[in-house]
């Protein structure tokens, strides 16, 4: 059973471009987060998606976009890149349905803006 | 607004000796997540703590959950080197997790 899977693993991109992250769940699962976590510090929730809606979101402005796909997947659109946005992503996907609530994270794409 | 802090942030300790790291909550929750996280890599899932006094122990670690202090705690038991990595609390807050910044632990031979 595939895990939680993301590509690429590494991204190197110029300030003001744009990138794409994307996520792959975990079989039977069928809501992504997506975190941000800088150098030292803990995730940060960007937001969620769960039946091709965004249903929660953190504290990020609008040029961090996503999308789920119909079989699940995600994607993380960052547009105008900062030298800010230089960090790992975490994708991490559950079920929504589950007794006892869990996410389980990908290995993470680590971007740097230069 | 949820606010997690743990402490300490860094902790040095030697083979064979015991430790707690403190993870303190702003906000009432129902659900409290240990996690371990090996330098580049992503966050590996050590114990989820559902309930008031609910205890899990797996080989030298064992996490407690006291929410009416709104706190939950991770003993380390005669740490062995393996055990080097950071540790993360995260407090669930309807489907989101809000983490604490980690508490780096070093273990010396």
């Amino acid at each position: 059973d595939a895990g939680v899977t993301q590509s690429p693993t590494h991204l190197i991109k110029t300030r003001g471009q744009q990138v794409t992250l994307r996520c792959s769940p975990k079989s039977g699962h069928d809501t992504v987060s997506w975190y941000q976590q800088a150098l030292g510090q803990g995730p940060q929730f960007i937001f969620q998606y769960y039946e091709e809606e965004e249903r929660q979101r953190g504290n990020f402005p609008d040029r961090f976009s996503g999308h789920q796909f119909p079989n699940y997947s995600s994607e993380l659109n960052v547009n105008a890149l900062l030298l800010g946005d230089s960090a790992l992503y975490l994708c991490a996907s559950s079920y929504l349905g589950a007794s006892i609530y869990e996410q389980y994270f990908g290995p993470g794409t680590r971007l740097t803006v230069t | 607004e949820l606010k997690v802090e743990q402490n300490p942030l860094f902790l040095s300790m030697q083979e064979g000796k015991n430790y707690t790291i403190y993870c303190n909550y702003s906000t009432t929750s129902d659900r409290l997540y240990w996690y371990r996280q090996d330098p580049g890599k992503s966050l590996e899932s050590l114990f989820v703590l559902l309930s008031n006094g609910a205890v899990k122990q797996e080989g030298r670690l064992m996490a407690s959950l006291d929410t009416k202090a709104r706190l939950s705690t991770l003993h380390i038991t005669a740490a062995v080197h393996d055990l080097s990595a950071t540790y993360f609390c995260a407090v669930g807050r309807s489907e989101k997790l809000v983490f604490g910044k980690g508490t780096k632990l070093t273990v010396n031979p």
